[in-house]
């Protein structure tokens, strides 16, 4: 069973940055996509990125400019940074594996599943 | 970007009804949906992928279904413990987007 757990600071003062881990238990980082998703308060889903493989990566455009994710396969966890925060990067952070399943032998997948139980961070000022 | 509009934004319903929900993208996704189940305080949870294959574990009540740009979400007799918020999301691309969600409440 996978498991995935957030951890860090659940406050950060504004212009700094945020740094989350997520560990995984139960299946390798390597050879499977994990992803960053967020949540305001009150608010809906917002995708941060997603490491592929511990080396490909995709960003959201939105955060392109202030986000880095990373990995460490020996400790099996990956990790977030968002750089010059503000208030508007308040919210519950998740991590999550990309789902997918094979259709006749060919790979389908991107959606999110398993997730973290999520961690709130919240930037002050 | 892939914008995902979802609609209604918000749902009163009662239990027994029959509820939809739709979802369109931008452009057409070929079939690279999944939806989203979100109770107060709890994780989101997958309900739906591939536009229309259940979850395990995901009741038979619930079912998607579309194409190209256009998709539901459909619940077909509401239980007390599916009012919750709804997204859904493409990954069709790989910058991955959700739509804004549908909250669907107790009429």
């Amino acid at each position: 069973q996978v498991q995935l757990q957030e951890s860090g600071p659940g406050l950060v003062k504004s212009s700094e940055t945020l740094s989350l881990t997520c560990t995984v238990s139960g299946a390798s980082i390597s050879g499977n996509t994990w992803n960053w998703i967020r949540q305001p308060p009150g608010q809906g889903l917002e995708w941060i990125g997603y490491m592929y493989n511990s080396g490909t990566i995709h960003y959201s455009p939105s955060l392109q400019s202030r986000v880095t994710i990373s990995a460490d396969t020996s400790k099996n966890q990956f990790y977030l940074k968002l750089t010059s925060v503000t208030a508007a990067d308040t919210a519950v952070y998740y991590c999550a594996r990309e789902g997918f399943y094979y259709d006749m032998s060919a790979y389908d997948g991107g959606w999110f599943d398993p997730w973290g139980q999520g961690t709130l961070v919240t930037v002050s000022s | 970007d892939i914008q995902m509009t979802q609609s209604p934004s918000s749902l009163s319903a009662s239990v027994g009804d029959r509820v939809t929900i739709t979802c369109r993208a931008s452009q057409g996704i070929s079939n690279s949906l999944a939806w989203y189940q979100q109770k107060p305080g709890k994780v989101p949870k997958v309900l739906v992928y591939a536009t229309s294959r259940l979850q395990s574990g995901v009741p038979s009540r619930f079912s998607g279904s579309g194409s190209g740009a256009d998709y539901t979400l459909t619940i077909s007799s509401l239980q007390p413990e599916d009012f919750a918020s709804y997204y859904c999301q493409q990954y069709y691309s790989t910058r991955r987007t959700f739509g804004q969600g549908t909250r669907l409440e107790i009429k």
